[in-house]
């Protein structure tokens, strides 16, 4: 099974900073089938990114994926009071669609 | 537009059955790929298993003996059942749309609003 390790746990940062967030997988990701969700505080997961660079519609250009084989990175480049959330790494390549356990992300 | 919405009792005795069943509206559940997940308080995202073609199930390997989705077309819902509950299985559980191949059968682009299911006794 392919595990994947999210870093950092939290990320605190002010509004109009960059926020870098990493996924390592423990195996090479095929067809580079990684998505990235935002989970706002009581909310369901939303998709942002999918096939580890593509904005699900409706998502702003401030998100981006990057990455492939097992290292991955989301990158939100001005951050908004908004973005407070966790956000959540997701390989949906295999026949099950495992997490990474998440990073947190606060606003100062 | 479409829409999920998961419904249930909140509270299970451990040792029961843990029963949720997700209306669908604004699409038919004959096509894509059909999931329940589950996230404990203040934890992570557990996908549980999916169902697609109305009937064909897959499972996340440490639930697969527990766990139980089936679907009811004439109402385009599907449900989730999982025996033998401990505290353990104390969560969220949501119910969501994947892609409509195998390929994307668990990326995920709509989700229920979720429904917290305690096990206690």
């Amino acid at each position: 099974d392919i595990v994947l390790t999210q870093s950092p746990g939290t990320l605190s940062l002010s509004p109009g900073e960059r926020a870098t967030l990493s996924c390592r997988a423990s195996q090479s990701i095929s067809s580079r089938s990684l998505a990235w969700y935002r989970q706002k505080p009581g909310q369901a997961p939303w998709l942002l990114i999918y096939d580890a660079s593509t904005r699900a519609a409706g998502i702003p250009d401030r998100f981006s994926g990057s990455g492939s084989g097992t290292d991955f990175t989301l990158t939100i480049s001005r951050l908004e009071p908004e973005d407070l959330a966790v956000y959540y790494c997701q390989q949906y390549g295999s026949s099950q669609g495992t997490f990474g356990q998440g990073t947190k992300v606060e606003i100062k | 537009q479409v829409q999920l919405q998961e419904s249930g009792p909140g509270l299970v005795k451990p040792s029961e059955t843990l029963s949720l069943a997700c209306a669908v509206s604004g699409g038919s559940i004959s096509t894509y790929y059909w999931s329940w997940f589950r996230q404990p308080p203040g934890k992570g995202l557990e996908w549980i298993g999916y169902i697609y073609n109305s009937g064909s199930t897959n499972y996340n390997p440490p639930l697969k003996s527990r766990a139980t989705i089936s679907a009811d077309t004439s109402r385009n819902q599907f449900s989730l059942n999982l025996n033998s509950v401990t505290a353990a299985d104390t969560a969220v559980y949501y119910c969501a749309r994947g892609g409509s191949w195998a390929g994307a059968a668990t990326l995920i682009d709509y989700w229920g609003q979720g429904a917290l299911v305690t096990v206690s006794s």
